[in-house]
Formats: C-alpha cells, structure tokens, sequence
C-alpha cells in the first residue's frame, strides 16, 4: 500500500532559527495537505498542495511540491515559539481514492 | 457552528468490553473518517463513510465497526476492547472526501487495562 515517510520525527530549534520538514511518498500523488497539531491538541489543516512544482507561501511558512508529485516539503523561516507543535503531511493518490495517508509527523520544539 | 464534537473526551476499559465512540459534524459534510494516533506513529485510519449509508475500511479496521445512518453522525463501536488498542482516536470531516481539508474534532483519549 501506499506509504508516506516524513523525516526528520523530532526537530529542536533556537528561537530565530529556519525548520524544514520533509515529506517523501513510494507512489505519485493526487495532493498533499498540511498539518499542524499543538501539544494535546487535534490536528488542523494548514495548506494544500495539488499541482506538480506547486510552491505556496502562508507568512513565514513556504510549502513545495515535487515536480514527480512525491514529495513535498514545509519551510518555516525564523522560528517562533508559537510553531511548537507536530507537522504532519498527508497524501491522496489516485483519482478514485478518499484514503488520506498520513505520515508520521515531525516535531518541532523552540528553545527561546 | 459547533464544528465536529466527540464524545466522551476519556474512556477507561477493561479488556473485553465494548463501547461506541461518538461523533457528530454540523457542518453538512459528506465525508466522515476515523483515525487513530499512537506516539510516533502518524494518523492512522481506522474506517470512512463517504455518505449515509456508505462506509468502507481503511489501513487499521480490525476490532472496530462503524456506520452512517444519518449525515451529521459517525460512531466508531469497539466490540471487545483490547489493550492494543489504547489510543487517542480522531475523527474528522470534509466536503468532496480527501480533496479539501479535513476538520477534526477534539480526539477521545482511550485507555484499556
């Protein structure tokens, strides 16, 4: 089955610092979402991906998307302490499939 | 909007006993799915309904059952609960299935001894 590998698992930052995110999928993707989920909290949707080569910017955070549509990466330039919290990216491929699959998150703490 | 609610936010079972966990969007969204978060293993799922009376299984079904009687409701029953499946489950909701963002709701926290 489809699997989506998200490296590093835990990232630690002094405050200031850039954090990337790496998200690698063993199929080609439909799209690729992002998420973020703060200590004892749920996750929630950060962006979307769906075009081969996409880049999308939200502040301080730029999200890519591969040329091939299987990988995609989450850039936060200067780190704040209000990023703390678990990444996750989650991937759908095929046209025909509802199936979101996750990968395993990467969390980030800032030192301040 | 209440968005999407789950209820009971703690749970502690024994091995061998059942339970239904619930959940319910306002939101009028089509797509409903149940997801599993263990430490360092991501957002697993569980089962999804893409409408009433529509469910189908995803990466982890066994020990679960769910179905989907009406549009608002999805609840996730465990028939006989065992210690592997001590988790925090999520459920979440969305327009046109995984297309567009997936909201989640608050998680229930699922101790079985």
């Amino acid at each position: 089955g489809q699997q989506v590998m998200q490296i590093p698992q835990y990232q630690h930052v002094q405050e200031g610092e850039d954090f990337t995110t790496y998200c690698n999928s063993s199929t080609t993707l439909s799209n690729i979402q992002w998420y973020k989920q703060r200590p004892g909290g749920h996750p929630v949707f950060l962006i979307q991906l769906v075009k081969s080569g996409e880049v999308k910017k939200q502040k301080r955070l730029t999200f890519q998307f591969g040329e091939a549509k299987k990988n995609s990466s989450l850039h936060i330039t200067a780190t704040q302490t209000t990023d703390v919290g678990t990444y996750f990216c989650a991937g759908r491929s095929g046209a025909g499939s509802y199936q979101l699959t996750f990968g395993k998150g990467t969390k980030l703490s800032v030192i301040p | 909007n209440a968005g999407v609610t789950q209820t009971p936010k703690f749970q502690v079972l024994k091995t061998g006993q059942s339970m239904t966990l619930q959940c319910a969007q306002d939101m009028n969204h089509e797509y409903m799915s149940w997801y599993r978060q263990d430490p360092g293993m991501g957002l697993r799922l569980i089962h999804y309904s893409v409408g009433a009376g529509i469910t189908d299984q995803g990466e982890v079904p066994n020990g679960y059952n769910v179905s989907r009687s009406t549009t608002e409701d999805f609840p996730l029953r465990l028939l006989s609960a065992a210690p592997s499946q001590t988790s925090v489950y999520f459920c979440a909701s969305s327009t046109q299935g995984s297309y567009n963002e997936q909201f989640f709701g608050p998680g229930t926290r699922l101790t079985v001894l």
